[in-house]
């Protein structure tokens, strides 16, 4: 049973660069959700995909976007990063069809480190 | 504004001893609530989820959680904990109209031999 995968696992950039993460969800979840967690603190929330549109968005600026495929895997892209966006990038995925409140499965994540 | 606190950030226990840990949030809603742990090297797990009906839930290896409606909390519990509960313990509070989960700071829980 292939649980949510996360690639890259590791991440260097440095400021005022481009990064796109990627992950895929657990088999027969559609959902996915992707969640920022900074060193000591838990995960927030920065947005969801269900059937290939953002469902719904946390306080994260507009430099983090995202997108769903066909297949429910998903894309993070956050544009011009800064020092702040350094952090463990989380994705999770759900079953969305039975509305919301299904619980979320975690990847391991990917680790971003700005220079 | 919905949040979600956790009383202790470091605990630490030794084997056999009891463990509660302590969650309250805030949300002018029905909630769904969670537990999740991340042991070391892994990523965050699901230990126990409360929906509705009975508030007392029990989750995986002997963990279970009381949700008291009146106080807005969900805590953790376990009678007696081994060294193998080392890990990192998150609550969350999921709004019954969104899929935004709200978790909690976290408690390193350490557990001596």
């Amino acid at each position: 049973d292939a649980g949510v995968t996360q690639s890259p696992t590791h991440l260097i950039k440095t400021r005022g660069q481009q990064v796109t993460l990627r992950c895929s969800p657990k088999s027969g979840h559609d959902t996915v959700s992707w969640y920022q967690q900074a060193l000591g603190q838990g995960p927030q929330f920065i947005f969801q995909y269900y059937e290939e549109e953002e469902r719904q968005r946390g306080n994260f600026p507009d430099r983090f976007s995202g997108h769903q495929f066909p297949n429910y895997s998903s894309e993070l892209n956050v544009n011009a990063l800064l020092l702040g966006d350094s952090a463990l990038y989380l994705c999770a995925s759900s079953l969305g069809g039975q509305g919301y409140g299904q619980p979320q499965h975690f990847g391991d994540g990917t680790r971003l480190s700005i220079l | 504004a919905q949040s979600v606190s956790q009383h202790n950030h470091h605990v630490i226990l030794s084997e056999a001893a009891s463990l509660e840990l302590g969650c309250n949030y805030s949300y002018g809603g029905t909630v769904n609530l969670f537990w999740y742990v991340q042991y070391p090297g892994q990523h965050l797990q699901l230990l126990l989820k409360y929906f509705s009906g009975d508030p007392l839930v029990k989750g995986i290896k002997g963990f279970e959680a009381e949700f008291i409606k009146s106080k807005f909390s969900f805590n953790l519990r376990k009678p007696s904990v081994q060294w193998s509960d080392t890990a990192e313990y998150f609550c969350a509070v999921l709004g019954s109209n969104t899929g935004k989960l709200i978790f909690g700071q976290g408690t390193t829980l350490q557990v001596k031999p």
